[in-house]
């Protein structure tokens, strides 16, 4: 089983719609987790670190599952420019380089 | 916000040559430096962990003779591809974090074309 495992999609969905996704890591006792975007040949960014009472950002949301070990990004509203890769990462536990666990990524097509 | 520099943003260079790509953190302090790899329709793959004033982590699978790193400061970390062949052409990021609990900032990427 992967570490961090994510559908590669693609999603295509029609502007306006809401999307979600989900992501699963193997390491129960891992302490991070984040939501990046990365568009096409360029570098991720972050989208939005992930709490454990969930969080919003504007059209996004990000939700922890601890018991079933997965979190999830929601985008409501979609907008052409939503359309990239989201890659899901996580920061496992005892390590003292903060190494980050990279899922694949899910890849978001929004039509118009 | 944080901001991690990083260049060439593109290089193609000779096989048998060498690359230096150099990453700098412009208004924080990076005691770690992380090295990452992407092939085309893959996710990052980490390759090492640069630390300031000592000696680089590399994951397994990646020579560390081939992939020198170098991070003689604490605001920059830089990674020569040493004797590049085709097949070390890829798309290779840095990342540094911030603060503890922060999420990581990474560089614009180099990508490192090797005819």
């Amino acid at each position: 089983r992967k570490e961090v495992e994510q559908d590669p999609g693609p999603f295509n969905v029609p502007e306006g719609a809401t999307v979600a996704f989900n992501c699963t890591y193997s390491n129960s006792a891992s302490q991070s987790f984040f939501w990046y975007r990365q568009d096409c040949r360029k570098e991720p960014k972050l989208l939005m670190s992930v709490y454990s009472s969930g969080n919003e950002d504007g059209r996004f949301t990000a939700q922890l599952n601890r018991a079933s070990q997965y979190i999830s990004l929601l985008i409501r509203d979609s907008k052409l420019s939503d359309s990239a890769t989201y890659l899901c990462v996580v920061n496992p536990p005892s390590d003292s380089n903060y190494q980050l666990i990279w899922g694949a990524g899910t890849k978001l097509i929004i039509k118009p | 916000g944080a901001v991690v520099s990083q260049h060439p943003s593109r290089v193609i260079c000779k096989s048998g040559t060498s690359v230096k790509i150099e990453c700098r953190s412009l208004d924080f302090q990076a005691t770690t430096m992380f090295w990452y790899r992407q092939f085309p329709k893959q996710s990052l793959m980490l390759m090492a962990t640069s630390n300031e004033g000592s000696k680089a982590t590399y994951e397994q699978g990646v020579e560390k003779d081939k992939f020198l790193i170098n991070h003689a400061s604490l605001t920059l970390s830089t990674l020569t591809v040493t004797s590049a062949h085709p097949e070390d052409s890829s798309f290779y990021i840095c990342s540094a974090r911030p603060k503890a609990g922060a999420g990581y900032t990474f560089g614009s990427g180099t990508r490192l074309t090797v005819v």
